[in-house]
């Protein structure tokens, strides 16, 4: 059983440069996240996902955009990667229908230069 | 606004108890999460409280009251290996969940 899968799991990347990072689950839940985790600050939610075909926003969209193409899939794209967004970068995925839990990525370390 | 409160770090001695607060003001509530992150690694869920009360699992025990927007997680039987951050998270009236900055449990021996 994978549940969630991350890919890259570490990245080094050139300030401007374009950088998606894929996340895929088996688990067939309808809503899936993006969470970036900072020193300090916790897990904060960039963009999130209640069904395949539908993206909203959360805490701190700027600079990331995402697709749900279809139920198992959703990458996080930082069009021109600046150095504030290092960060370690967990996707997660629930069952809205359930409690909610989230199940997480092993989460993809990004460092921008 | 919303806002999760927890202690940024406690200390506890192994084989003792450990109660990690976490109070809350949110839109709405739908349930209260505690997960564990170990350092390097993803959050896991330890425990879901959606009613006022005690729920019990193992040496981990989770409280809550609605009323008083506060949460706590007990730990008994401290192990070395219960080192880690612990974090709440409470689901709020649009079903989004709102996320405390963790709290970093340090055990020692």
């Amino acid at each position: 059983i994978a549940g969630i899968t991350q890919a890259p799991t570490s990245q080094i990347l050139a300030a401007g440069r374009r950088m998606t990072l894929r996340c895929t689950q088996d688990m067939r839940h309808n809503a899936m996240y993006w969470y970036r985790q900072d020193l300090g600050l916790g897990l904060r939610l960039i963009h999130y996902s209640n069904t395949a075909g539908t993206t909203g926003k959360g805490e701190v969209p700027d600079g990331y955009s995402v697709s749900r193409a279809n139920t198992d899939d959703f990458p996080l794209t930082l069009a021109s990667a600046v150095p504030s967004q290092t960060s370690v970068y967990f996707c997660a995925s629930s069952d809205l229908y359930d409690t909610g839990e989230l199940f997480f990525g092993e989460g993809s370390r990004l460092t921008v230069l | 606004g919303q806002n999760i409160d927890q202690p940024t770090e406690m200390t506890a001695t192994e084989g003792a108890i450990v109660q990690i607060n976490c109070t809350y003001q949110t839109s709405g509530f739908n349930g209260l999460f505690w997960y564990q992150q170990h350092a390097g690694e993803a959050p896991t869920f330890l425990s879901y409280n959606v009613l006022d009360g005690l729920e019990e699992k193992g040496r981990f025990s989770s409280f809550l009251s609605r009323s008083k927007g506060y949460s706590y997680l007990l730990l008994k039987e401290l192990q070395m290996k219960d080192s880690a951050s612990y974090l709440c998270a409470v689901r709020d009236s649009n079903y989004q969940l709102i996320w405390g900055a963790g709290t970093k449990l340090i055990i020692k021996p």
